[in-house]
């Protein structure tokens, strides 16, 4: 079955570092490729998206290029800031079969970011 | 807009107890989704819905019971709440089968003692 294996956590990093989050993924087809981010206390929203091979998905300074070659889907970002604190969820997304479409989920990885 | 509600935010059952989980959603959205999120893990897939009166199971229904009678509404039904479900619950809409994005609620912590 379809899996997403991401980098454990927790990150910590200084305000301006850099930052990657790794993610790897397993599909049988051609998965679109997700990055969502939950802020404490919060639901999950939708950071950047990709949808094919070399798509790069960019939002809020992140960014993710879809690798079909690595199987690979790692969010970036030049200069984090504070409020970047939360945590990342890589996600792929593909048919399950029928009319339905499921999204598959990365454990998460959590980022502090520290003034 | 108030996108995806849910209600309450936290909960205590005891072990045998019963209750609902609420999800309303006010963006007219056909897929609606439950999952639930354990410490250090992703989201697991309950239970989904591509419109109302169709519902359909997804990897881990065992103990839970949903209901589609409205497009709005996605109740979650636990009936004999076990420790195992202690988790933080999530709904989730999206509008229909081309539209990746799934709008998410704000999450319903429920603790089971």
């Amino acid at each position: 079955g379809n899996s997403v294996t991401q980098m454990e956590g927790p990150v910590t990093l200084s305000e301006e570092a850099f930052l990657t989050i790794n993610c790897t993924y397993t599909a049988t087809g051609y998965p679109s490729l997700f990055w969502y981010v939950q802020y404490p206390g919060e639901g999950l929203q939708l950071l950047l998206k990709a949808t094919k091979a070399d798509d790069k998905g960019s939002n809020k300074g992140f960014e993710a290029t879809y690798r079909k070659e690595t199987t690979s889907f790692h969010l970036e970002k030049g200069s984090v800031q504070v409020s970047d604190s939360a945590v990342y969820f890589c996600a792929l997304f593909e048919r399950s079969g029928g009319s339905n479409y499921k999204l598959t989920f990365g454990k998460g990885t959590l980022l502090t970011v520290n003034p | 807009n108030a996108g995806v509600t849910q209600t309450p935010k936290f909960r205590i059952l005891k072990i045998g107890q019963s209750m609902t989980l609420q999800c309303t959603q006010d963006m007219n959205h056909n897929y609606m989704y439950w999952y639930r999120q354990d410490p250090g893990m992703g989201l697991k897939l309950i239970y989904y819905s591509v419109g109302a009166g169709i519902t359909d199971k997804g990897e881990v229904p065992n103990g839970y019971n949903v209901s589609r009678s409205t497009t709005e509404d996605f109740p979650l039904r636990l009936e004999l709440a076990a420790p195992s479900q202690t988790s933080v619950y999530f709904c989730a809409s999206r509008i229909d089968l081309t539209t990746y994005e799934q709008y998410f609620g704000p999450g319903t912590r429920l603790t089971v003692t």
